[in-house]
């Protein structure tokens, strides 16, 4: 099955400074790759996607890249506030087969922005 | 976006007995609805898959029948934890997926057994 590593584990940064959180994958078939932040206490929060078939997707302070050939993607987030301080998954799915859509998810990140 | 809501949102049960999860999405249907686990810290574990109208499909390691899960319909599934123990006492999320690519999650249920 699917194999998807998150790094780092934890990951701390100014307020205005820039966050980067990596992951990698192991199965060629996976086309989706959905990012999750998870505050303290609550369910995971959908905040970005992307698809295979496309490199880098933009929403307004949040982008995530896409590199098929390496098998990695990666979450940034600039001009970081306070506010974005929790957990982010991310996790990788194929829709193609008997799958169902079942997500893989990394360990998470905790991110901590200091004000 | 799309609503997914779980209840109750936190349960305190005694020993042996059962409790009933609820996941509704509230403004889509939901052709398969997952259920996780969660301990502190940590990662969401997949339960179970379960589509409407159909049996649950369980991970390895996960107990059907202590775990019993039911989508009734296209906008509500259930957990049931049976004859809990200590052990079971963890965080529940259920998400729910339609048609497209995204999955939704809901908050998340505090269960604790004593």
């Amino acid at each position: 099955g699917e194999n998807v590593e998150q790094h780092p584990s934890t990951l701390s940064v100014q307020e205005g400074d820039s966050a980067v959180i990596k992951c990698t994958y192991s199965d060629s078939a996976s086309n989706y790759f959905p990012w999750y932040k998870q505050e303290l206490g609550k369910g995971p929060q959908l905040i970005i996607d992307i698809r295979s078939n496309v490199g880098e997707k933009k929403d307004q302070r949040i982008a995530v890249t896409l590199n098929k050939t390496a098998k990695h993607f990666s979450l940034h987030i600039t001009e970081t506030q306070p506010e974005d301080s929790a957990v982010y998954f991310c996790a990788a799915t194929s829709y193609r087969g008997s799958t169902l859509g079942r997500l893989y998810f990394g360990r998470g990140t905790q991110l901590t922005v200091w004000p | 976006g799309a609503v997914v809501s779980q209840h109750p949102s936190w349960v305190i049960c005694k020993s042996g007995t059962s409790v009933k999860i609820e996941c509704r999405s509230l403004d889509f249907q939901a052709t398969t609805m997952f259920w996780y686990r969660q301990f502190p810290k940590q990662s969401l574990m997949l339960m179970a898959t379960s589509n409407e109208g159909s049996k649950a499909t369980y991970e390895q390691g996960v107990e059907k029948d202590k775990f019993l899960i039911n989508h009734a319909s296209l906008t509500l599934s259930t957990l049931t934890v049976t004859s809990a123990h200590p052990e079971d006492s963890s965080f529940y999320i259920c998400s729910a997926r339609d048609s497209t690519y995204e999955q939704y999650f809901g908050p998340g249920t505090r269960l604790t057994v004593t």
